[in-house]
């Protein structure tokens, strides 16, 4: 079935542990997207990329790093969680050059103890 | 990109028509109109775009006024499972806000029996 998967689908972890949220899409989508949602403050974008081999810094990219080696995959990385991580994880993707709506994952949910 | 305005709630009884409405009086003349509904939990879903037209789909209709300062999203026959989150977002595919999109809090749309 095309779409996104995330994994893993939840997580608690420790601060200051490393960690990386996988994001795999088979839709051949040519852009990426990494979002955290918290309550009160809506989506808010992290990280993106246009395609493979290129990023770029959302609304809130400190404490996150991304990379795009290919066109499928795009994880993100916790270096050292801290608690105002937790927060729910939405990848998206959509084809960059048309006016698509974009196709979410169904999240992470990540908690930083 | 443009900033959206949305009512932070609104009922609807089942099997009548919600009328959801948006303003983003700034937007540009290469932005689009998208509207995505969250459901509990779940990753954001696309609903439908637009530029200019008014647009329709199996989902929903869009009417844009013709100054394009404000939409407004039709649930034709709105059911108990369309009670989410609705998000009314404007953004280009263009440019240096190349496919980005700025959720904003959205409209809490319920629908009772």
């Amino acid at each position: 079935i095309a779409g996104i998967t995330q994994a893993p689908t939840s997580q608690i972890l420790a601060a200051g542990r490393r960690m990386t949220l996988r994001c795999t899409q088979d839709m051949r989508h040519n852009a990426m997207y990494w979002y955290r949602q918290d309550l009160g403050l809506g989506l808010r974008l992290i990280h993106y990329s246009n395609t493979a081999g290129t990023t770029g810094k959302g609304e809130v990219p400190d404490g996150y790093s991304v990379s795009r080696a290919n066109t499928d995959d795009f994880p993100l990385t916790l270096a050292s969680a801290v608690p105002s991580q937790t927060s729910v994880y939405f990848c998206a993707s959509k084809m960059s050059k048309e006016n698509y709506g974009y196709t979410f994952g169904s999240g992470t949910r990540l908690t930083v103890v | 990109d443009a900033k959206t305005t949305q009512p932070t709630s609104m009922d609807c009884a089942e099997g009548r028509a919600a009328n959801l409405p948006c303003n983003h009086s700034t937007i540009s003349g290469n932005e689009y109109v998208y509207w995505y509904r969250q459901i509990h939990s779940q990753g954001p879903q696309y609903i439908i775009h637009g530029l200019k037209n008014n647009e329709t789909n199996e989902m929903a209709s869009l009417i844009i006024t013709e100054d394009r300062k404000s939409s407004t999203l039709i649930l034709p026959h709105a059911t108990l499972r369309d009670t989410a989150v609705y998000y009314c977002i404007v953004g280009s595919t263009g440019g240096t806000s190349y496919g980005k999109l700025t959720f904003g809090q959205g409209t809490i749309l319920t629908v009772h029996p």
